[in-house]
């Protein structure tokens, strides 16, 4: 089974500030990751996922999160926020490697907060 | 492309009566739906994985009676909440896997909320 910890439920943030969201995963298996977005009362978009290749992703927004095996984690970072960036943000894994789609197994959640 | 819609997007209904939220992909063919619910503050729990044409797998804990899940077509499931009771209230998201793209991901749609009074 895969489990995920986000490790801050609320992180606080200036405007114009760097971020980083901590997220570390467990699995007896590869996976895949994956960093989405909630704004309030909306679905789930997709920010970046991690599948092969490359330690360091980028995805939408100007955000970008790097793989460390050894650590087992999967922290998103953004070198400077914007009011628009305050959201809520999930770390999701899911198995890799299996015909058809996987269920995702979320974190706990961080809300990300940015002030003026 | 791969867009997820919800219908509705917000539903008040009274104690004991039933109710049916829509998940559509609308570009592309599905064929493995889930259906999540969160609760104020918290994460996305997993329902239940539907894949078209057969039986929905549910989590455990998940009433099936009581959440009647339908994935009759490529493009639409339903999540039936039947006899529904106050804490039932909760925001219901669908997400949907298939063939646009890779069958890994999951396309998600904005979420239905449901209170019941």
């Amino acid at each position: 089974a895969q489990s995920v910890t986000q490790l801050d439920s609320q992180v606080p943030v200036f405007e114009e500030a760097p971020v980083e969201l901590r997220c570390n995963y467990s699995s007896s298996v590869s996976v895949y990751l994956f960093w989405y977005v909630q704004y309030p009362n909306q679905g789930l978009q997709l920010l970046l996922k991690y599948l092969s290749g490359s330690t360091l992703v980028k995805g939408i927004n100007g955000f970008e999160a790097e793989f460390n095996k050894s650590q087992t984690s999967f922290h998103l970072r953004k070198p400077s926020v914007h009011i628009s960036d305050t959201a809520e943000y999930f770390c999701a894994v899911t198995r890799r490697g299996f015909q058809g789609a996987q269920k995702l197994v979320f974190g706990q959640g961080t809300r990300l907060t940015i002030n003026p | 492309g791969a867009v997820v819609s919800q219908h509705p997007s917000r539903v008040i209904c009274k104690s004991g009566t039933s109710v049916k939220i829509e998940c559509r992909s609308l570009d592309f063919q599905a064929t493995t739906m889930f259906w999540y619910r969160q609760f104020p503050k918290q994460s996305l729990m997993l329902m239940a994985t539907s894949n078209e044409g057969s039986k929905a797998t549910y989590e455990q804990g998940v009433e099936k009676d009581k959440f009647l899940i339908n994935h009759a077509s490529l493009t639409l499931s339903t999540l039936t909440v039947t006899s529904a009771h106050p804490e039932d209230s909760s925001f219901y998201i669908c997400s949907a896997s298939g063939r646009a793209g890779s069958s890994y991901e999951q396309y998600f749609g904005p979420g239905t909320r449901l209170t019941v009074t």
